[in-house]
């Protein structure tokens, strides 16, 4: 079945460590998302990417980085210099032809916890 | 900048109740509109959708949403709630032919009461 993978689904990471959390889809999207969820604060966007080999800063990009070598991958790490980054966080992809009707395909989510 | 507001931030509602959440948003171009739905421990699920035609759109699970545009409105109802709808609930804009990117709400947490 088509769908989005995203792994692992806990993670849990020290202070000053960097850690990727990986996002892969076989729907041959050419549109692909991070989003942070937060409680009582909706998603927010981290980082997208439209086509391979580029990608464009949301809203809350300090502190990640994202790469697209592949179609299928978009995988993000936060760095150490994200001062919050215990979150939930979604990866969700989108089919770019028919005018952004079809919305979007969710994957189950990362926790990421630092502990 | 774009936005989405979501009134309600939690809501709580005995069975068979009706139920009417609240989503406005603030960009005056061309949308689409969406509800997603994310049920405990699961994954987000697209509800409904709009971007053309008949501005009331029926979704899965017997809901419904409709779309004003005088008053930049995509209200979710539905007749008649279940236990199973509890869940956390977001209303979504795309403005059309731009980027691609979605806005979400904040959400909107409905518990059911059985």
């Amino acid at each position: 079945d088509g769908g989005i993978t995203q792994s692992p689904k806990y993670l849990f990471r020290k202070e000053g460590q960097n850690v990727t959390l990986s996002c892969e889809q076989n729907l041959n999207h050419d549109a692909m998302y991070w989003y942070r969820q937060d409680p009582g604060q909706g998603l927010r966007l981290i980082y997208y990417s439209q086509i391979v080999n580029d990608f464009q800063k949301g809203d809350i990009a300090e502190g990640y980085s994202v790469s697209r070598e592949k179609k299928e991958s978009f995988p993000l790490t936060v760095t150490s210099a994200q001062k919050n980054p215990t979150a939930f966080y979604l990866c969700a992809s989108h089919n770019r032809r028919g005018g952004g009707v079809h919305g979007y395909t969710f994957g189950s989510g990362t926790r990421l916890t630092v502990v | 900048a774009q936005s989405v507001s979501q009134h309600n931030h939690h809501v709580i509602l005995s069975e068979a109740a009706s139920l009417e959440l609240g989503c406005n948003y603030s960009y005056g171009g061309t949308v689409n509109l969406f509800w997603y739905v994310q049920y405990p421990g699961q994954h987000l699920q697209l509800l409904l959708k709009y971007f053309s035609g008949d501005p009331l759109v029926k979704g899965i699970k017997g809901f419904e949403a409709e779309f004003i545009k005088s008053k930049f409105s995509f209200n979710l109802r539905k007749p008649s709630v279940q236990w199973s709808d509890t869940a956390e609930y977001f209303c979504a804009v795309n403005v059309r032919n731009r980027d691609d990117k979605i806005i979400f709400g904040k959400g909107t947490r409905l518990h059911i009461l059985p």
